[in-house]
């Protein structure tokens, strides 16, 4: 299957201060990708729909300007946590969309764990 | 009532077992199901894609999809000790991934 790289993999970062997490689409070009908060025993809740060179969808009740997110490229898109705090701590996922002869696939990247202290 | 519901486990089986994983729904609409298996500390890999009502095999996977019960599942046969992960059931009443709905996960732990 397709790679989705993320980096970094975890952060721990001070209340009050920003994080960016990357998203990478390896082989392929991805011109939408998703990113997601996953908490723990808990559903993948989707955050946003990134389109290479268009502003983010955001899902109701997703801070559109504290969860930045910026896709410039075909395989690049990257999601900043701005003034993070400790109820943000969690994993999150990003994926990107490949399309393929006869429909589209979605591959997920392998998660950056957040620590807000 | 949640969308998607799925019990959390978690769910410790021996080693050959056969496994049953399942999830119910409540909206008629979804069509599109699948089944992610996701390890820990990593992302959710898709196992199964399943349209409409049927079953489909995949090796030692089966899917199973009951839409007039609200009702799908995932069989494992002979699982083994690689099949420790957790199990997220999706649906969708489209094919636009940003309108899938995931479950909350099946920790499975396949027992030596």
């Amino acid at each position: 299957g397709a790679v989705v790289s993320q980096h970094p993999s975890w952060v721990i970062c001070k209340s009050g201060t920003s994080v960016k997490i990357e998203c990478r689409s390896l082989d392929f070009q991805a011109t939408t990708m998703f990113w997601y908060r996953q908490f723990p025993k808990q559903s993948l809740m989707l955050m946003a729909t990134s389109n290479e060179g268009s502003k983010a969808t955001y899902e109701q009740g997703v801070e559109k300007d504290k969860f930045l997110i910026n896709h410039a490229s075909l395989t690049l898109s990257t999601l900043t946590v701005t003034s993070a705090h400790p109820e943000d701590s969690s994993f999150y996922i990003c994926s990107g969309q490949r399309p393929l002869a006869g429909g589209e696939t979605q591959y997920f990247g392998p998660g950056t764990r957040l620590l807000v202290l | 009532q949640k969308e998607v519901e799925q019990d959390p486990g978690p769910l410790s089986v021996p080693e050959g077992a056969i496994v049953s994983l399942n999830c119910t729904y409540s909206n008629s609409a979804f069509q599109y199901f699948m089944w992610y298996r996701q390890y820990s500390r990593k992302g959710p890999e898709l196992l199964m894609y399943t349209y409409s009502s049927g079953n489909k095999e995949d090796g030692r996977f089966t899917a199973q999809v009951d839409k007039s019960s609200k009702y799908i599942s995932l069989f494992i046969r002979d699982s083994q000790p690689s099949d420790s992960a957790t199990y997220l059931c999706a649906m969708s009443a489209s094919t636009s991934y940003d309108k899938v709905i995931f479950g909350p996960g099946t920790s499975l732990s396949v027992i030596p």
